[in-house]
């Protein structure tokens, strides 16, 4: 059983450009989440989506953030026109079916690491 | 307000020692639920314990240990005999039930370094 997968894992990019990351859930998940961790800090929550559908978005999603599941598989999260303040780890995570034995856990992928020059 | 406050930003111990990991939350909830996460050096993670809030229970899994009191608004995490490997930072985190989202709440975390 695979668990859940993000690429890239590291990504560099100057400011003003735009980026895109993939997050690859474990294959019998309804629900996905999106996460920002900066050095220090726990992680914050950014968006979920239940199946394609994305239900939540944290007011820390700015309106340069966009996020897609469009088959209910695997999701997007794009930032366009990165800001230093942008730099972060961005933590995906998966869960199964809210009323299934395994309801409230979440499964996290290692992160995609972003830094903006 | 939701909130997990972990106030030990750092901690460390020598190997075979007992250390504990503090965490206190606030929420208005009557059912949440209380979660701990490891995550080591490679960054992924992962997932040790879920506790909810009508089960004041403690538990036990080998060298760990959940102390839950819900009159404190605490979940500490006891390693017993601490190891090398056991370096990682912790995370809590609170979900409280009724939020659709499920989203989790995390502390800030605390950063253990156990030397040999």
């Amino acid at each position: 059983d695979t668990g859940v997968s993000q690429d890239p894992r590291h990504k560099i990019t100057k400011r003003g450009q735009n980026v895109t990351f993939r997050c690859d859930p474990i294959s019998e998940h309804n629900r996905l989440y999106w996460y920002r961790q900066t050095l220090g800090q726990g992680p914050e929550f950014l968006t979920y989506f239940q199946n394609e559908a994305q239900l939540e978005k944290s007011r820390l999603l700015s309106d340069r953030f966009s996020a897609e599941r469009p088959k209910g598989s695997f999701s997007t999260l794009e930032i366009q026109r990165t800001e230093q303040g942008d730099s972060a780890m961005y933590l995906c995570a998966s869960s199964p079916e809210e009323w299934g034995p395994n309801y409230n856990e979440q499964f996290f992928g290692p992160g995609t690491r972003l830094t903006v020059l | 307000a939701q909130k997990v406050t972990q106030a030990q930003t750092e901690i460390s111990v020598v190997e075979k020692e007992d250390v504990t990991l503090d965490c206190v939350y606030e929420t208005r909830d009557t059912t949440y639920y209380l979660f701990w996460y490891k995550q080591p050096p490679s960054g992924e993670l992962v997932f040790l314990i879920r506790r909810n809030s009508f089960d004041e229970q403690n538990e036990i899994s080998g060298r760990y240990s959940w102390n839950f009191q819900k009159s404190t608004s605490s979940f500490n995490f006891t390693i017993t005999a601490s190891q090398v490997v056991d370096s990682a930072v912790y995370f809590c985190a609170l979900r409280p039930l009724y939020n659709q989202g499920g989203k989790l709440i995390f502390g800030q975390g605390t950063e253990l370094s156990v030397k040999p």
